[in-house]
């Protein structure tokens, strides 16, 4: 069935350094892949996206990548700061006919000062 | 300001009691979903829904209920078949066009038993 794996699960950096989060996915027809930021007792952010037919988006600190030949994606965050800790899940979504998102099991970032 | 409001934040359900979940969105979004996330897992689909009177099952939705008479609402009964209804529930909502897949999420509503 449809999968994406999601690696660290945790992930421990010092203030200013790069934080990097990878997702692999199983089903090749996914066109759409979300990365959200979830902090303790809130809802899931949307943090930025990217399509299929894209290899690399950034917005300011982060971008995320992607390889559709290895049905990889991942998220880059650069000069990571405190307010940056959380749990980041990443997704990818089947084509239209289905509407069905499928989500890592998430990443917890920890960025100590 | 557009975006999906849920209520109640924390609610508490006695053993052998429904409870209904409350999820609002003024986005004029055509799709919306109810997830669950157990602590430090990732997130089930529950329920969600394409078009106002119909809706579909998602990998978790025994014990569950949803109705979507308008395109506005989404709520979500958790009927007293869940047995282990602990969870902190999220309600989300997306457009429908090809163009515009963003799934934005509620604040969500943690739900334990009493």
């Amino acid at each position: 069935g449809e999968n994406v794996e999601q690696h660290p699960s945790t992930l421990s950096v010092q203030e200013g350094d790069s934080a990097v989060i990878k997702c692999t996915y199983s089903d090749s027809a996914s066109n759409y892949f979300p990365w959200y930021k979830q902090e303790l007792g809130k809802g899931p952010q949307l943090i930025i996206d990217i399509r299929s037919n894209v290899g690399e988006k950034k917005d300011q600190r982060i971008a995320v990548t992607l390889n559709k030949t290895a049905k990889h994606f991942s998220l880059h965050i650069t000069e990571t700061q405190p307010e940056d800790s959380a749990v980041y899940f990443c997704a990818a979504r089947l084509p239209i006919k289905t509407y069905k998102y499928i989500f890592g099991t998430g990443t917890r970032l920890k960025v100590l000062a | 300001d557009g975006g999906i409001t849920q209520s109640p934040k924390y609610l508490f359900r006695k053993e052998g009691q429904n409870v209904t979940l409350s999820c609002e969105q003024n986005l004029n979004h055509d799709a919306m979903y109810w997830y669950r996330q157990d602590p430090g897992q990732g997130l089930r689909l529950i329920y969600y829904s394409q078009i106002v009177n119909d809706f579909q099952k998602g990998d978790i939705a025994e014990g569950y209920s949803v109705s979507r008479e308008k395109k506005e609402s989404f709520p979500l009964t958790v009927t007293s078949a869940q047995k282990n209804p602990t969870a902190f529930y999220l309600c989300a909502s997306s457009a429908s066009s090809a163009t515009n897949e963003k799934l934005l999420f509620g604040s969500g509503t943690q739900l334990s038993v009493l």
